[in-house]
């Protein structure tokens, strides 16, 4: 069972909608979380990133947030654009015996549509 | 600030042969990864260095897997045979040696496809 787990597994909406993504995590001991956004045919590109004291982080349109209480965190998107579609990657970093891991969800595939 | 570059984009071979994948990181960093992204996953981490020093390749398939990173900068990445499970795209990233850096700058991948 991955240890990083994501919802929806896919979406669709309209251009200009808005729209959240879910990261539930069981890994620990946690160290941050990242957001990847990974378009078709391309390598990942970070987000956002946040550490354990930080509830709240916006990069633009996107916001993430991050309870490490429940150990969830969501990714929202505000007035979506068509560049927009794209696999999102949630990405939990552990610290393991004085040296960190990284554990990846499966991502989430956005599509905008017009 | 040029990004992570590999080579070759797409590679489409037949089972059982060998093939090979390169990756140029970005300049300076330190610590070099490959990892293994199949259709509709998240990515899995093959192998880490630090330098030309492997750092983990506990999940590197150490039968048809191998992967080098000579004088610490570039890297290969080598399949021999491969199966039909080996079709996947794969990634290469880099981080910069600063303390505490999080942050993993990753190249375009290289989607393999074994028929």
């Amino acid at each position: 069972k991955n240890q990083v787990e994501q919802s929806p597994q896919s979406l669709i909406i309209l251009e200009g909608k808005n729209c959240t993504l879910q990261c539930n995590y069981t890994v620990s001991p946690f160290s941050n979380l990242r957001w990847y956004k990974q378009d078709t045919g391309r390598g990942p590109v970070s987000l956002t990133i946040m550490t354990f004291s930080e509830n709240t982080k916006s990069n633009g349109r996107y916001t993430a947030t991050l309870d490490a209480d429940t150990k969830q965190s969501s990714l929202h998107i505000t007035a979506s654009q068509l560049s927009d579609s794209a696999s999102y990657i949630c990405v939990v970093r552990i610290i393991d015996s004085n040296d960190y891991k990284l554990s990846f969800g499966a991502g989430t595939t956005v599509t905008v549509r017009a | 600030e040029a990004g992570v570059a590999q080579s070759p984009r797409y590679k489409i071979i037949e089972k059982r042969q060998s093939v090979a994948f390169w990756c140029n990181p970005i300049s300076g960093h330190a610590t070099l990864y490959w990892y293994q992204q199949i259709l509709g996953q998240g990515p899995k981490l093959l192998i880490q260095f630090q330098n030309n020093g492997v750092v983990d390749d506990s999940q590197l398939p150490k039968d048809r897997f191998s992967a080098e990173r000579l004088k610490g900068v570039d890297s290969t990445l080598k399949i021999q045979p491969a199966k039909l499970e080996d079709s996947a795209v794969y990634l290469c990233a880099s981080s910069p040696p600063s303390l505490g850096s999080y942050e993993q700058y990753f190249g375009p991948g290289t989607r393999l496809t074994v028929t």
